[in-house]
């Protein structure tokens, strides 16, 4: 039973370029967060996408967007880099509407922009 | 504002001894806790977790404990091994209802556990 898969692993940018990274979540998962994870700090939330909608959404600009997949799979954007965009992004997966079901992470994806 | 507090980045303990990992929160709002562990070049992986409504939960090798009153949360191990050696992150919930929920995490406290 695969787990909760991520691509690509690592990816180097420029400043002003743009991004997709690619999520795929555990079988049986139908909810999709995205987190950023800078040095030294503990993943920040990005929003979640469920049904197809972005449900909620943490604290980060329009140039972060996102996209889910009838196949539940889903993508981050990001465009117009800055060099703190430099983190890793970790993909989470969960079963919609069980808190007491934690969400499984994938391994990330590492960022950094030049 | 850091709603979820690790106030230590590193821990050292002995093998066979216990491990005490501490987190703190400030928003009374939160009702479910969980504590995730992480290696390095891997994704974080669910630990342990606690409602609200609960002071302790237990699993094997792992406690948790809360203090509301407090806003004070603990994870003890024991005894502590070697495979222990990684970052544990404090996350927490504030349930409203529905099909969706966020973590909020602390900044994590990284064990050594020594042989």
């Amino acid at each position: 039973d695969a787990g909760v898969t991520q691509s690509p692993t690592h990816l180097i940018k420029t400043r002003g370029q743009q991004v997709t990274l690619r999520c795929s979540p555990k079988s049986g998962h139908d909810t999709v967060s995205w987190y950023q994870q800078a040095l030294g700090q503990g993943p920040q939330f990005i929003f979640q996408y469920y049904e197809e909608e972005e449900r909620q959404r943490g604290n980060f600009p329009d140039r972060f967007s996102g996209h889910q997949f009838p196949n539940y799979s889903s993508e981050l954007n990001v465009n117009a880099l800055l060099l703190g965009d430099s983190a890793l992004y970790l993909c989470a997966s969960s079963l919609g509407g069980f808190r007491n079901q934690p969400q499984h992470f994938g391994d990330g994806t590492r960022l950094s922009i030049l | 504002d850091q709603q979820v507090k690790q106030n230590s980045p590193s821990l050292s303990v002995q093998e066979g001894r216990i491990s005490i990992l501490n987190c703190d929160y400030t928003n009374s709002m939160f009702d479910y806790f969980l504590w995730y562990k992480k290696y390095p070049a891997e994704g974080p992986t669910f630990l342990i977790s606690i409602s609200s409504i609960k002071d302790k939960n237990e699993d094997g090798r792992f406690t948790v404990f809360l203090n509301k009153s407090a806003k004070h949360l603990s994870l003890h191990i024991v005894p502590s091994q070697p495979g222990d050696s990684a970052v544990y992150f404090c996350a927490a919930i504030k349930w409203g209802g529905g099909s969706n929920y966020k973590l909020t995490f602390g900044k994590g406290t990284l064990l050594t556990v020594n042989p």
